[in-house]
């Protein structure tokens, strides 16, 4: 089946600082969301984007299909970002399903 | 946008009983549901796919008698832990597919904890 790997695996900023997630995954998708996990286990949508990029606010998202990856772009960090941020993604197979990759956990610095 | 409200948020049964977790589509009729399982600092994991009307898909490796999976209406979405033991202690989460959008709600998650 489809493998999505993230990285960073872990990573720890200073609030202010900007970063970069990285998501691949091994096959081509139907579709790929971005997603941050709060500390209470809520699934946060940040971005629905099968291709292109997209922004919102501080964040903002790219997704290159023909190669297989997506990035997620955080600026300016703040302490209420911190959390695990997991890209999912929908196999071409017609069944909806979404397969998450490995994660990034985040912690940022005040 | 799509709202998927899931119960109980937190649980603690003991062992050999049996727990029901629902989980609801608010505003919206979702024929596929799907239940995914996260273990403390991991990934989440797919375990089954609940179709309306019809039996549920199981991933592989995933006991489909120990996960009762029951899709009764077009809003909600039932996952029974039965016979429950210590080692089903985790994080368990349901997600259906916005009709709008195309992109996936999830439900806010049950922690299931077996004493």
């Amino acid at each position: 089946g489809i493998q999505v790997e993230q990285s960073p695996p872990d990573l720890i900023l200073q609030e202010g600082a900007n970063s970069t997630l990285r998501c691949n995954f091994s096959d081509s998708v139907n579709n790929l969301q971005w997603f941050h996990q709060n500390p209470w286990g809520q699934l946060i949508n940040l971005f629905y984007i099968p291709s292109g990029t997209k922004q919102n606010g501080r964040l903002s998202a790219t997704t290159v299909a023909t190669e297989r990856y997506s990035l997620l772009y955080i600026s300016s960090s703040q302490t209420t970002d911190s959390g695990v941020y997991f890209c999912a993604v929908e196999p071409p197979s017609g069944t909806y399903k979404y397969i998450f990759g490995t994660g990034t956990r985040l912690k940022v610095l005040a | 946008g799509a709202v998927v409200s899931q119960h109980p948020s937190r649980v603690i049964c003991k062992s050999g009983t049996s727990v029901k977790i629902e989980c609801r589509s608010l505003d919206f009729q979702a024929t596929t549901m799907f239940w995914y399982r996260q273990f403390p600092k991991q990934s989440l994991m797919l375990m089954a796919t609940s179709n309306e009307g019809s039996k549920a898909t199981y991933e592989q490796g995933v006991e489909k008698d120990k996960f009762l999976i029951n899709h009764a209406s077009l809003t909600l979405s039932t996952l029974t832990v039965t016979s429950a033991h210590p080692e089903d202690s985790s994080f368990y989460i349901c997600s259906a597919r916005d009709p709008w959008q195309g992109s996936y709600t999830f439900g806010s998650g049950t922690r299931l904890t077996v004493v």
